[in-house]
């Protein structure tokens, strides 16, 4: 079946600096993924939509400049939280959909999820 | 109202079945979700329906639609410890082709 892969699971930095986050489908093309910010009480807020080659469009209150989307190939897409703050940490999920001509072209695929703790 | 509401909580003693309840918005999605996730992990698929279908039964798995009322369910058939996790219902929203998620049901089991 499908798999995304999501990089690195857990990672620990320091405030102000930046952080980059990879989601890759491993065996299909994704031309659309999907990045999610999970807070403790289990919502699940849809940041933005990635489509492969054009810019991210992003949901309302998400600042752009703070949360940097690239898509550059069908099967990466990137996650680069900018200037870091306590308040950015979160979990943070990225998912994948196949182009419409693909099998599975309705269903979401996650990856295992990204730890974020900013100190 | 939110787009998609569930229950926050469920218990169940192990062996009974579990119905997790879902209800939507959009009356032309074409496609209805069930995903699971374990503590510390990402979501895992469990199943999905379309919208044209009433029922979809996968093992212990029984999912029913009631489009009409927009009212999708999961049932668990002898619940075990493993199950114990948080359900996410989920619809995609025809209008802007995006798929909206539930807060989510944590079903906790009772020995």
């Amino acid at each position: 079946g499908a798999v995304v892969s999501q990089h690195p699971s857990w990672v620990i930095c320091k405030s102000g600096t930046s952080v980059k986050i990879e989601c890759r489908s491993l065996d299909f093309q994704a031309t659309t993924m999907f990045w999610y910010r999970q807070f403790p009480k289990q919502s699940l807020m849809l940041m933005a939509t990635s489509n492969e080659g054009s810019k991210a469009t992003y949901e309302q209150g998400v600042e752009k400049d703070k949360f940097l989307i690239n898509h550059a190939s069908l099967t990466l897409s990137t996650l680069t939280v900018t200037s870091a703050h306590p308040e950015d940490s979160s979990f943070y999920i990225c998912s994948a959909r196949p182009g419409t001509a693909q099998p599975g072209a309705n269903v979401l695929t996650f990856g295992a999820g990204s730890r974020l703790t900013v100190l | 109202g939110e787009d998609v509401e569930q229950s926050l909580f469920l218990s169940v003693r192990e062996g009974d079945s579990s119905v997790i309840n879902c209800t939507y918005t959009d009356s032309s999605s074409t496609y209805l979700y069930w995903y699971k996730q374990e503590p510390g992990a990402g979501l895992q698929l469990l199943t999905y329906i379309f919208s044209n279908m009433d029922m979809k039964q996968d093992q212990r798995l029984t999912v029913l639609l009631n489009k009409k009322d927009k009212h999708l369910s999961l049932r668990i058939a002898d619940t075990q410890t493993g199950d114990s996790a948080i359900y996410f219902c989920a619809e995609s929203r025809e209008r802007d082709d995006k798929i909206i998620f539930g807060k989510g049901t944590r079903l906790h089991i009772l020995p």
